[in-house]
């Protein structure tokens, strides 16, 4: 296992579609996050899982989005009605709990058009 | 909450010449710091981290200043190469990671 990876990298949609997003994370990593990045910005928090548990959610996880991450390992985050601006970058990271250093993957991009 | 912010977002150096990029953050009870490195296409990569009980960590050609009085905390890159172009965030660790608006870093040769 070298890194987080990330499925599809690259997703183009018509708006009003539900889109899925995978993430495999570190394999011995038991935390899991899900960010969102719009051009020229940071990363912006979306939720976290630790094992199974979603432990967090942002306030822009709306209720178009859900995030599963079932067995504790890969975890999946869907976006129903995608609107346009829904396009971003979804970044995974992992890590373990008490570390604060997150892996990050390459990200899947989003384009609604 | 935590609020990240940079400098300039944009810092253009000549190769060789060392590199110093700007964060300010708003919370003093803030404990953790991480520089990450992005280059295009790429996820952010961890570069070097701080804790608040420590003002200066060194890596390889990359040190990192803490100043908790005024809030502030800088990325010095020695002898900039053009394989540091990219964009730079710090960002505050708790239980998830809060990013400023990153700075792009251009090398010139």
């Amino acid at each position: 296992d070298t890194g987080v990876s990330q499925d599809p990298r690259h997703k183009i949609t018509k708006r009003g579609q539900n889109v899925t997003f995978r993430c495999d994370p570190i394999s011995e990593h038991n935390r899991l996050y899900w960010y969102r990045q719009t051009l020229g910005q940071g990363p912006e928090f979306l939720t976290y899982f630790q094992n199974e548990a979603q432990l967090e959610k942002s306030r822009l996880l709306s209720d178009r989005f859900s995030a599963e991450r079932p067995k504790g390992s890969f975890s999946t985050l869907e976006i129903q009605r995608t609107e346009q601006g829904d396009s971003a970058m979804y970044l995974c990271a992992s890590t373990r709990t008490g570390d604060y250093e997150q892996y990050f993957g390459p990200g899947t991009r989003l384009t609604v058009t | 909450g935590e609020n990240v912010g940079l400098h300039l977002p944009t810092l253009s150096v000549q190769e060789g010449d060392n590199s110093i990029i700007n964060c300010a953050y708003s919370n003093s009870a803030s404990d953790y710091f991480i520089w990450y490195k992005q280059e295009s296409g790429k996820g952010p990569q961890f570069i070097i981290d701080i804790r608040s009980n420590m003002d200066k960590r060194q890596g390889q050609r990359v040190t990192v200043l803490l100043n908790k009085t005024v809030k502030h905390l800088s990325l010095q890159i020695a002898a900039t190469q053009p394989g540091d172009s990219a964009v730079y965030f710090c960002a505050v660790a708790g239980n998830m990671l809060t990013f400023g608006g990153g700075t792009r870093l251009m090398v010139k040769p």
